[in-house]
């Protein structure tokens, strides 16, 4: 069965630094993938999407991804976090056969950001 | 940019009671709209999916009694919880997309169950 697995649960960084979320899908095919941000008691908006073409994506608020097949890896990155930046993150896939686009979501990776 | 608008943000009753939540597509037609669930500190596990003018398909092991759904024009649907307890306290999202789009998600509605 599909699946999309962020191995981290919580991660926390210092404004201004680096940040990378792991994201890993398994799937046969090229798969479509997202992620997507989620402030406290709200919805989710999307960040960035791939269905094909170059593989590095970029999104909105400065945020990046990589989709690497050969590490069935999605990961998200931005060079210099803000402090605004802390929120959970979800990568999600496009679930096969599903002509609607029904998503399966990671169980998603908690942003704290330290002044 | 699509916005999704999902009303109410909040909603406080008694056991017993349906509580119905809206989910309105502002400037996009949406043909396929989704309804999730989201438990505290976890991931969105997907309720529905329903196309406009068509019967809502239900996840494995969500009651289709329990929780209405209708689709009934490009731009609404409506989640009602009926007869709703306490264990449907929970946070639910709906997410809209047109044809060949990404999902665009609502703010999420908190429902809370005395």
């Amino acid at each position: 069965a599909q699946s999309v697995t962020q191995p981290d649960i919580h991660i926390t960084v210092s404004e201004g630094a680096s940040l990378e979320l792991r994201c890993n899908y398994s799937y046969g095919a090229t798969p479509y993938l997202f992620w997507y941000v989620q402030s406290p008691g709200q919805g989710l908006q999307l960040l960035l999407k791939y269905f094909s073409g170059d593989t590095l994506v970029q999104g909105i608020k400065g945020f990046e991804a990589e989709f690497k097949r050969s590490q069935s890896s999605f990961n998200l990155r931005k060079p210099s976090v803000h402090w605004s930046d802390a929120a959970e993150y979800f990568c999600a896939v496009v679930r096969y056969g599903g002509s609607q686009g029904n998503l399966i979501f990671g169980k998603g990776t908690k942003l704290s950001v330290k002044p | 940019g699509a916005v999704v608008s999902q009303h109410p943000s909040w909603v406080i009753c008694k056991s017993g009671t349906s509580v119905k939540i809206e989910c309105r597509s502002l400037d996009f037609q949406a043909t396929t709209m989704f309804w999730y669930r989201q438990f505290p500190k976890q991931s969105l596990m997907l309720m529905a999916t329903s196309n406009e003018g068509s019967k809502a398909t239900y996840e494995q092991g969500v009651e289709k009694d329990k929780f209405l759904i209708n689709h009934a024009s490009l731009t609404l649907s409506t989640l009602t919880v009926t007869s709703a307890h306490p264990e449907d306290s929970s946070f639910y999202i709906c997410s809209a997309r047109g044809p060949y789009q990404p999902q665009h998600f609502g703010d999420g509605t908190r429902l809370s169950i005395l």
